[in-house]
């Protein structure tokens, strides 16, 4: 079983609409939380990142951690074409050991 | 601020080949990473270096992988001798420090195809 799980999609959705992307982890060691989005080939480039259990709010993106559960999620709100990209959560350990999940592909229709 | 720079962005290569990819990180950040990332999947750490000493190296296939960072500043990763099950593309990242708190900085990746 890997360490971290990610929704593997791909996901379809219409321009405006409210995105929804999710991951589960194992290990109780990862302590800091991050999102990733990664344009077909190009390097992934990070959107967020969190080390506490609640949200964080930037513009159109909110992270979500509840480390109780092992679930962390991202959505998107105001969905647009530029959005469409792969997303990839990862997490850091305590030892400072980055772990990423498989990655969702988003595709946003206008 | 200039970003990672990786080279070559593609290579073709016959099972057995040997081959080699370069990194030159952003100025001033002492943490280099490579990463494996096979099509459909994450990106894999294979080798993390503080400045020129390795901090993690587990995932480093060593049989055939190498890597080295001289004078803590361009790194370079070998293949020898290449699978076909080493095609993936090949994320170079650096850090201004290791661990928590410091974002890593992707640079483009090379796509390696091995036949």
């Amino acid at each position: 079983q890997k360490e971290v799980e990610q929704d593997p999609g791909p996901l379809s959705v219409p321009e405006g609409a409210i995105v929804s992307l999710n991951c589960t982890y194992s290990n109780s060691a990862f302590q800091y939380f991050m999102w990733y989005r990664q344009y077909s080939r190009k390097g992934p480039e990070l959107l967020m990142y969190t080390y506490s259990s609640g949200n964080k709010e930037d513009g159109r993106f909110t992270a979500q951690v509840d480390k109780s559960s092992k679930y962390i999620s991202l959505f998107i709100r105001d969905s647009q074409p530029s959005d469409s990209a792969t997303y990839l959560c990862a997490m850091i350990s305590n030892a400072g050991k980055s772990t990423f999940g498989d990655g969702t592909t988003l595709t946003v229709k206008p | 601020e200039a970003g990672v720079a990786q080279s070559p962005r593609y290579k073709i290569i016959e099972k057995r080949q040997s081959v080699a990819f370069w990194c030159n990180p952003i100025s001033g950040h002492a943490t280099l990473y490579w990463y494996q990332q096979i099509l459909g999947q994450g990106p894999k750490l294979l080798i993390q270096f503080q400045n020129n000493g390795v901090v993690d190296d587990s995932q480093l296939p060593k049989d055939r992988f190498s890597a080295e960072r001289l004078k803590g500043v361009d790194s370079t990763l070998k293949i020898q001798p290449a699978k076909l099950e080493d095609s993936a593309v090949y994320l170079c990242a650096s850090s201004l420090r290791q661990g928590q708190g410091n974002e890593q900085f992707f640079g483009p990746g090379t796509r390696l195809t091995v036949l």
